[in-house]
């Protein structure tokens, strides 16, 4: 299993652009999440999908949006990059069906807006 | 979810054990508590949880006290590898949101 795939790992954007951050998951995990993390900081969660066709705002939800609808894939996308939302984005799985909910994280994405 | 308190950093001597601790007072009866770490720049690494009872798997044990207010984490034969920021959560085993906290960071020395 390859587990928890991010892309890309770095990108730089200009202020206004728009992208997008590939995860997949090939562990066949229901809930599939997306976290920010600042320098220094803990990370905080943006949205989260218990299933496919089903997502949920989470701490941080403003300037991002996002899709399920595959199993294995849960895009995150950037409308209107803005410098606040440069950081390290990373993408997360888990499973309620083998319990224990412990997540399972992607490499990360280093994001740069100027 | 209950909140915890960690200490911000910490030091371990390699091949000694590495005793992480963490405070949850005001945790409740359905509440579990989950240990990862973040080796630099790395995504978190799930590492071990438990509810009440004392739990060990390959990585690390988990000692909770008896009135589930406080934990520790041991690392038993701390490697220059085990360096990383170490995260105590708690949550409802039924609920799908992990909360980060400050952490501590451990620093394993030659």
């Amino acid at each position: 299993n390859a587990g928890v795939t991010q892309t890309p790992k770095f990108r730089i954007l200009k202020i206004g652009q728009s992208m997008t951050l590939q995860c997949t998951q090939d562990m066949n995990h229901n809930y599939m999440y997306w976290y920010r993390q600042d320098p220094g900081m803990g990370l905080k969660l943006i949205y989260y999908s218990v299933g496919a066709g089903i997502t949920d705002k989470g701490e941080v939800p403003n300037g991002y949006n996002v899709s399920r609808s595959t199993t294995e894939d849960f895009p995150l996308r950037l409308e209107l990059a803005a410098p606040s939302q440069t950081s390290v984005y990373f993408c997360a799985s888990s499973s309620t069906v083998t319990g224990g909910h412990e997540q399972y994280f992607g490499p990360g994405t280093r994001l740069t807006v100027t | 979810d209950a909140k915890t308190t960690q200490p911000p950093s910490m030091d371990c001597a390699e091949g000694r054990a590495a005793n992480l601790p963490c405070n949850h007072s005001t945790i409740s009866g359905n509440e579990y508590v989950y240990w990862y770490r973040q080796i630099h720049s790395q995504g978190p690494q799930y590492i071990i949880h438990g509810l009440k009872n004392n739990e060990t798997n390959e990585m690390a044990s988990l000692i909770i006290t008896e009135d589930r207010k406080s934990s520790t984490l041991i690392l038993p034969h701390a490697t220059l590898r085990d360096t990383a920021v170490y995260y105590c959560i708690v949550r409802h085993n039924a609920g799908n949101m992990l909360t980060f906290g400050g952490g501590t960071r451990l620093m394993v020395k030659p």
